[in-house]
């Protein structure tokens, strides 16, 4: 157990619609990062958070967004859903060390 | 920016036998380096990391990695594996000492290890 939780652990949803992804990060971390992991791109990071602020910024699409709040809890949002958008999403945090939550299966039918 | 290559996207080997997982990276900075694995259906758990100080790591499961800088490698090794190693490994880098707050990873495309009775 990474101490970093990840909810829901599925979720399966229609093209166009919205989701959010929500991240737990380990007591005492203030970073939260998050990665896509799909068969075709691999996995890539998309966005980091520290104490609430954005921080770096990877290959994330516009239709996604995040935001961490004053309790370091984050979440991802994805908006106007595409078959492409099924992947796995992880949340990470601690800093040099980064400790992987169980990740959240997305499938968009 | 950094890059990394995993040299086999598969390797099969029989239980007991020794295995090397390659994996180059890429950088005009200094980096960390981590292995991690993944079993089917769960997260990504860390197996070594480096950082700084001696080249030769040890990590979990008996497993242990070499830093070599001239050649920008980070093989993964362990000298006698078991049908429970069966798994995907990573091998990621992130940018070292920052003087930030941004270890952001960069993941090779894994190297899935097959192990055969």
């Amino acid at each position: 157990d990474s101490g970093v939780t990840q909810t829901p652990k599925h979720l399966i949803t229609a093209t166009g619609q919205r989701v959010t992804l929500r991240c737990s990060p380990r007591s005492g971390d203030l970073s939260v990062y998050w990665y896509q992991q799909s068969l075709d791109q691999g996995l890539q990071f998309l966005i980091q958070y520290y104490n609430g602020e954005e921080r770096a910024k990877g290959n994330i699409l516009e239709r996604f967004s995040a935001q961490q709040f004053p309790d370091l809890h984050s979440e991802l949002n994805l908006s106007s859903l595409e078959l492409g958008d099924s992947a796995l999403y992880f949340c990470a945090s601690s800093g040099r060390e980064q400790f992987f939550g169980p990740g959240t299966r997305l499938t968009v039918l | 920016a950094q890059s990394v290559t995993q040299l086999d996207s598969q390797v099969p080997v029989f239980e007991e036998a020794p295995v090397e997982l390659r994996c180059n990276y890429s950088s005009s900075v200094s980096v960390y380096l981590f292995w991690y694995v993944q079993y089917p259906n769960q997260g990504l758990q860390l197996l070594l990391k480096y950082l700084s100080g001696s080249t030769l790591v040890k990590g979990i499961n008996g497993f242990e990695a070499e830093f070599n800088k001239s050649q920008t490698s980070f093989h993964l090794r362990k000298p006698s594996v078991h049908i429970s190693d069966t798994a995907e490994y990573f091998c990621a880098v992130s940018r070292g000492l920052s003087g930030g707050s941004n270890y952001k990873l960069t993941f090779g495309k894994g190297t899935l290890l097959t192990v055969n009775p």
